[in-house]
């Protein structure tokens, strides 16, 4: 049981480049999300997915974008890279019920753009 | 958008003491959570207490929810070095159907040897 596994775990761009990062989580949950960690920022929402075939905007969702086409992948695509990106991404998945709403995350994307 | 907000931003201390962190949140919760994130890794679930509960424990960590003033602590007792890393509060919005979790910035413990 892996839990939610991230890849890839670095990354380098450079700006106007295009990539996607894959989250992948075997606990057969319903909700999944995309996070990015700045500094002293927290972590900030950027798009979630309640179900396969879903997905709604967070908090910082633009220059991002997401798909859903299997309940245990959810993939966030950068499609022309900016410096304002670099950053540390996460993914996170958690149970349908929100009053039992642990988040299980994943390890972490490092991605830095040029 | 609501945020927790975590008092102290860092807090050193020596093996054996107890640490205390705080949050702050400004709206109606279903339930506040504490996550403990050591350097360079992810963040790990570490307590939930829901808004109709004032106090929750978990081997050494306590937590405390008073909802009259949007507030909560995490108390870690007897800490140890391994208890050094960043800890965030985050909140669940009143009403919620989809599960978002609003994060603070976070606690910077260090636990001295």
């Amino acid at each position: 049981n892996a839990g939610v596994t991230q890849t890839p775990k670095f990354r380098v761009l450079k700006t106007g480049q295009s990539m996607t990062l894959l989250c992948a989580q075997d606990m057969n949950h319903e909700y999944m999300y995309w996070y990015r960690q700045d500094p002293g920022m927290g972590l900030r929402l950027i798009h979630y997915s309640v179900g396969e075939g879903t997905t709604a905007k967070g908090e910082v969702p633009d220059g991002y974008n997401v798909s859903r086409l299997k309940k245990q992948n959810f993939l966030l695509g950068l499609e022309s890279a900016a410096p304002s990106q670099t950053s540390v991404y996460f993914c996170a998945s958690s149970a349908r019920d929100p009053t039992y709403n642990e988040q299980f995350f994943g390890p972490g994307t490092r991605l830095t753009v040029l | 958008s609501q945020q927790g907000e975590e008092d102290p931003q860092a807090l050193s201390i020596q093996e054996g003491e107890n640490a205390t962190m705080n949050c702050s949140y400004k709206t109606s919760i279903n339930n506040l959570q504490w996550y403990r994130q050591n350097s360079g890794r992810g963040l790990v679930h570490l307590i939930l207490i829901r808004s109709n509960e004032r106090e929750k424990h978990s081997g050494r960590l306590r937590v405390t929810l008073d909802t009259s003033k949007k507030s909560s602590s995490l108390l870690i007792t007897a800490s140890r070095a391994a208890d050094t890393a960043s800890y965030f509060c985050a909140t669940v919005d009143r009403g919620s159907t989809l599960g978002r979790l609003y994060f603070g910035r976070g606690t910077q413990l260090t636990v001295w040897p």
